[in-house]
């Protein structure tokens, strides 16, 4: 089977810098994806990573180790607005790209 | 706005009642998952449609089914409803169906409550 590891919970502050680990163990993995989720509202998609590195969008940033099945995000310069829970998903090969989400960390930036 | 739509936004029924679910993809899009967000469960992926067909199955109830119209849309059917199905329901969209891992973008969801 598939197990997917976060933090259940973080707490950071604004202007500052967190990094959201996640732990994974599959078989046959095809790529990582990092979504943003508010309280009620639709995941949304942050990013994704296919190859061992560091994927940069803005704040955000992405790192995968598929040796080590190991991946964080890294968000900077925090706002208020990035108070969320974030979530960790695992895409296999011959899944047909569906998606093997944690269980999330809940973010909560304050002043 | 991911240029997902979902109706209806929210849905109360009655346990032994059949509901159905709709949602279309963003435009170009050939691939449609259903997902169920439920407190304790997370969220957890129920089926896959590409271009018409079933791609994939997760756990999803035999009560459950779904399907892909020829003009993409997709409707997910509920049936003999439990007072465990209320949950949020997710449709999402990708333009792929594998190979490469396409991302996917998630429609606004349906809330789905039993009573």
């Amino acid at each position: 089977g598939q197990n997917i590891d976060q933090p259940t919970e973080m707490t950071a502050t604004e202007g500052a810098i967190v990094q959201i680990n996640c732990t994974y163990q599959t078989s046959g993995f095809n790529g990582l994806f990092w979504y943003q989720q508010h309280a009620g509202e639709a995941p949304t998609f942050l990013s994704y990573n296919v190859l061992d590195g560091l994927e940069e969008k803005g704040r955000f940033s992405s790192f995968l180790s598929r040796s080590k099945g190991y991946s964080y995000l890294l968000l900077k310069e925090l706002q208020m607005k990035d108070s969320a829970s974030y979530l960790c998903a695992v895409s296999l090969t011959g899944g047909g790209n569906k998606l093997t989400f944690g269980t999330g960390t809940q973010l909560k930036v304050e002043l | 706005d991911s240029g997902v739509t979902q109706t209806p936004k929210h849905l109360i029924t009655a346990t032994g009642q059949r509901v159905t679910l709709r949602c279309s993809p963003r435009s170009g899009d050939l691939s449609v998952y259903w997902y169920q967000q439920s407190l304790d469960q997370g969220l957890q992926f129920l089926i896959h449609y590409y271009n018409g067909e079933e791609r994939a199955k997760g756990n999803i109830l035999e009560r459950f089914s779904a399907q892909q119209f020829p003009d993409l849309h997709s409707e997910l059917n509920l049936s003999s409803l439990e007072l465990g199905d209320s949950a949020l329901y997710f449709c999402a969209s990708s333009f792929g169906q594998g190979g490469s891992p396409y991302e996917q973008y998630f429609g606004p969801g349906t809330r789905l409550t039993v009573t």
